[in-house]
């Protein structure tokens, strides 16, 4: 079955500094994988989603790859913000892309100090 | 326009008491899904439903869960005979399909089984 790991460890970087997320998918190969933020007491909001043939893809400060030989996807915050701060899920389909069931990752929470 | 909601937003419940859990998601979602997000972890998926067709139900833990939803409105999901490891935030999100369109999540309801 698929497994995502995504370090279990806090990131924690200055103010203004790229920060750099890890996600590592275990077996098959998925048609797209999204990126999660979520704060404290909340539920998940959405960010960023890429598909299988593309390499990269950008919004505002946030940066997606997805290296599907490294079955891995990196996310990146450019000028990283105090309000930057938060925990930030990976996410896959399961199996076929056509029932829009997710596998979420633990989550990495990033700490951004001023 | 108005988000997902959820309610309550907390409860409370004796070990071996029944609890019902209700969601609305945004008006035209067509696809609503379930989710179980345990303290540290990652959310689990429970249960999707899509317009008029049968619910996948794959991920409920136990027959002590169901979900119901009226056509592409309110969603609640039941949880009978609770047990403490049921204790846990209960996400709602709800897209405008499925596959490939992003979620949007509900604050969850979170449950604690004394």
């Amino acid at each position: 079955s698929q497994k995502i790991e995504q370090n279990s460890e806090a990131l924690n970087i200055q103010e203004g500094k790229t920060a750099t997320l890890t996600c590592n998918y275990t077996n098959y190969s998925p048609a797209y994988l999204q990126w999660y933020r979520q704060d404290p007491g909340r539920g998940p909001v959405f960010l960023l989603l890429i598909r299988e043939n593309e390499k990269e893809k950008r919004k505002e400060r946030l940066k997606v790859t997805f290296d599907t030989t490294l079955k891995q996807s990196l996310f990146h915050i450019t000028a990283s913000q105090p309000a930057d701060s938060a925990t930030y899920l990976c996410a896959l389909p399961y199996g076929s892309s056509n029932t829009g069931k997710l596998i979420f990752g633990q989550g990495t929470t990033l700490q951004v100090k001023p | 326009g108005a988000g997902v909601s959820q309610s309550p937003s907390n409860k409370v419940t004796e070990k071996g008491k029944d609890v019902e859990l209700r969601c609305d998601p945004i008006s035209g979602h067509t696809a609503l899904y379930w989710y179980r997000q345990r303290l540290g972890q990652g959310l689990e998926f429970l249960i999707y439903f899509q317009g008029n067709s049968a619910p996948d139900k794959s991920g409920l833990p136990s027959d002590r869960f169901s979900a119901e939803r009226t056509g592409e409105s309110v969603s609640t999901l039941t949880i009978q005979r609770t047990q403490q490891e049921d204790s846990a935030v209960y996400l709602c999100a709800s897209s405008f399909r499925l596959a490939a369109y992003e979620q949007y999540f509900g604050p969850g309801t979170r449950l604690t089984v004394t």
